[in-house]
């Protein structure tokens, strides 16, 4: 079954501890990307790759960072949440250069205290 | 950068009634790509019906079909017989494909809608 899978589902924390959500598809898509969801804000890109070792920041990427050294796997990683990262996370996957239909995990949501 | 705007934040409809959606844009591109995403109370996010800026005719997927007015840059999306199950919150995106920034999907805000007995 083609599937984007995140993990956890659901993460508390404390601030400034470091923390990876992780995630992996299983569709050999060229592009994967990240995105954070809050009320009244929609979803809005953190971080993408376009391929293994090519990434590049979204529209809100201060605080997190990304890897890409496998083509399935592109972990999100908080290196000292702060509550202002309290959120829903996606990642999503989707063939490069098309408009092809784009995956998404279940969500991850994430609570800093 | 591209806008999207969703004015509508909750809606809500009969079951087996219609219901429309509205969405507008705003982008200085030709070729583009435009979404309606469904999210349910599970959190996935589901694809519900997308359009090509190009084609002239509107995208239809069953209960679901769009108004696409380009010129107006609208967008939006009309429920017929709407059922229980729609209940969701519904998200319009904007993709423009390219070299520089990949695959990337602009968001609304959001239009929460509920189905009512």
């Amino acid at each position: 079954e083609a599937q984007v899978t995140q993990n956890p589902r659901y993460l508390i924390t404390v601030t400034g501890k470091k923390l990876t959500v992780t995630c992996s598809q299983n569709m050999n898509h060229e592009y994967m990307s990240w995105y954070r969801q809050d009320p009244g804000l929609g979803l809005r890109q953190i971080y993408y790759s376009m391929n293994v070792e090519v990434t590049d920041k979204g529209d809100v990427p201060e605080g997190y960072k990304v890897s890409r050294k496998e083509k399935r796997n592109f972990p999100l990683i908080l290196e000292s949440p702060s509550p202002n990262q309290t959120s829903l996370y996606f990642c999503a996957s989707s063939l490069y250069g098309t408009a092809s239909e784009a995956f998404f995990g279940q969500g991850t949501r994430l609570t800093v205290v | 950068a591209q806008t999207v705007t969703q004015s509508q934040p909750e809606m809500s409809v009969q079951e087996a009634e219609t219901v429309t959606l509205s969405c507008t844009y705003d982008t200085s591109e030709n070729n583009y790509y435009l979404f309606w995403y469904k999210q349910p109370p599970s959190r996935q996010m589901i694809l519900v019906i997308r359009q090509e800026a190009y084609k002239q005719q509107n995208a239809t997927e069953n209960r679901f079909s769009v108004n696409f007015q380009k010129a107006a840059k609208s967008f939006s999306l009309k429920i017929s017989d709407s059922q229980l199950g729609d209940t969701a919150m519904y998200f319009c995106a904007f993709m423009k494909p390219s070299t520089g920034g990949g695959n990337k999907l602009t968001f609304g805000t959001g239009t929460q809608l509920k189905v009512e007995l």
